[in-house]
């Protein structure tokens, strides 16, 4: 199916494993970024792409890896997981903000659990 | 960065009632996009409404609608006729065109009741 999907939906781990969480569009959107979602925080942005091996810092880098090899992917690694990071995760894309509405659409989330 | 303020944490409404969820933000931009998502219990995340800030007119999609005052830097969202799958969290957020990304307020989250 078209549209953007998150993998995987829920992830349990210890602390100081590594995590990758995995993001694929089908729209060929040259945007994508990476949210986690906190309660009290709302949304925050933690980096995003601008274009294939094209990534940038958001609100809140510290402790995550980003890579954009491709434009339909864009991996959110965590070196070494922290119990901070427990947080829900959501992936979104978007057409170039000037071309268009600037509308995000997002993926249905990732759940991830540090222990 | 600009940073988007969502003053009620909670609110309640009755069913076919009205609500206005409150918004404000800060930029020093003459140019930029407005959105108001919303996310219901499963998660997804939904786009309600969008404004184009050179745009005076103010948007409406059914029974939602938007009060936007660009000098107050405002951002209201108003649901008229409210239904029980209103019921969700609502986010405002701020886009300038020239970054790409969504700046987001707290949210507010939002319960209909019969």
């Amino acid at each position: 199916d078209a549209g953007i999907t998150q993998s995987p939906r829920y992830k349990i781990t210890e602390t100081g494993r590594q995590v990758t969480l995995m993001c694929h569009q089908t729209w060929s959107h040259s945007y994508m970024f990476w949210y986690r979602q906190d309660l009290g925080h709302g949304l925050r942005l933690i980096y995003y792409s601008a274009a294939a091996d094209i990534t940038d810092k958001g609100e809140v880098p510290d402790g995550y890896v980003v890579s954009r090899s491709k434009t339909e992917n864009f991996p959110l690694t965590l070196e070494s997981a922290t119990r901070s990071q427990t947080s829900v995760y959501f992936c979104a894309s978007s057409e170039s903000p000037g071309a268009n509405t600037g509308e995000l659409f997002f993926g249905e989330g990732s759940r991830l659990t540090v222990l | 960065a600009q940073t988007v303020t969502q003053s009620q944490p909670e609110m309640s409404v009755q069913e076919a009632e009205t609500v206005t969820l409150s918004c404000t933000y800060d930029t020093s931009e003459n140019n930029y996009y407005l959105f108001w998502y919303k996310q219901p219990p499963s998660r997804q995340m939904i786009l309600v409404i969008r404004q184009e800030a050179y745009k005076q007119q103010n948007a409406t999609e059914n029974r939602f609608s938007v009060n936007f005052q660009k000098a107050a830097k405002s951002f209201s969202l108003k649901i008229s006729d409210s239904q029980l799958g209103d019921t969700a969290m609502y986010f405002c957020a701020f886009m300038n065109p020239n970054g790409g990304a969504l700046n987001f307020g707290k949210g507010t989250s939002l319960l209909v009741t019969p």
